[in-house]
């Protein structure tokens, strides 16, 4: 059961310009989201999370949008640079905090 | 403080054969996790070991197996290989057995991509 979903599984930004990656979810019990952004041949590195009783939470050009009823959760980059080049996973834990469940993740290139 | 190690790198195997996978967990870590990445997929996870013992399993049959060691280093063991078990596997470890917010304490190594023929 895909209990995390993302859609898109590219994006091209100009390079400065906002990166937007959408994630949906089903299950309404989880209590955080998180991103991870995974370089080739590298394993996947937290980026920044959110809370279920938060709508917005920001880390410097890292900003994650969460809207409950809709299911939805979003992570804004601005400005995107040719670093942020990356495939991005929103994750959510179960309640018991130990397992995972990942999207099969956004393929982000930032064109300089 | 070493990060988290996986080997081998790749691995080639037929249908049918084991395959023993294994991850050195970061320094003071004493959880690990492993997840399966198949082509196109987000990680899935297999299971996860708490001070050697399993702690949490995911939808994978029993022939996927793990052990975990007192200085925490865990293995990954897959018997009666498939063709659907070629996945690139992570392993992650941390201090918790949970996440309970803020800064994530999950660490991944760069994974082993398994290719079963």
């Amino acid at each position: 059961d895909q209990q995390v979903k993302q859609n898109s599984p590219s994006l091209s930004v100009q390079e400065g310009r906002i990166s937007i990656l959408n994630c949906d979810y089903t299950n309404s019990m989880f209590d955080y989201f998180l991103w991870y952004k995974k370089y080739p041949a590298e394993g996947p590195t937290f980026l920044i999370s959110i809370s279920s009783i938060k709508d917005k939470n920001e880390d410097g050009r890292f900003t994650v949008f969460l809207n409950k009823s809709a299911k939805h959760l979003s992570l804004h980059i601005v400005p995107s640079q040719p670093g942020d080049s990356a495939v991005y996973f929103c994750a959510a834990p179960t309640n018991t905090g130990n397992q995972f469940y990942f999207g099969t993740g956004t393929s982000l290139t930032v064109i300089p | 403080e070493t990060g988290v190690t996986q080997s081998p790198t790749h691995l080639i195997k037929t249908r049918g054969q084991q395959v023993t996978l294994r991850c050195s967990s970061q320094s003071g870590h004493n959880t690990v996790s492993w997840y399966q990445q198949a082509l196109g997929q987000g990680p899935q996870f297999i299971f996860q070991y708490y001070r050697e013992e399993e702690n949490g399993r995911g939808n994978f049959p029993p022939r996927f197996s793990g052990l975990q060691f007192p200085n925490y280093s865990s293995e990954l063991n897959v018997n009666a290989l498939e063709l659907d078990d070629s996945a690139l596997y992570l392993c992650a470890s941390s201090s918790s057995t949970h996440y309970a917010g803020g800064q994530e304490t999950q660490y991944f190594g760069p994974g082993t991509r398994l290719l079963v023929l």
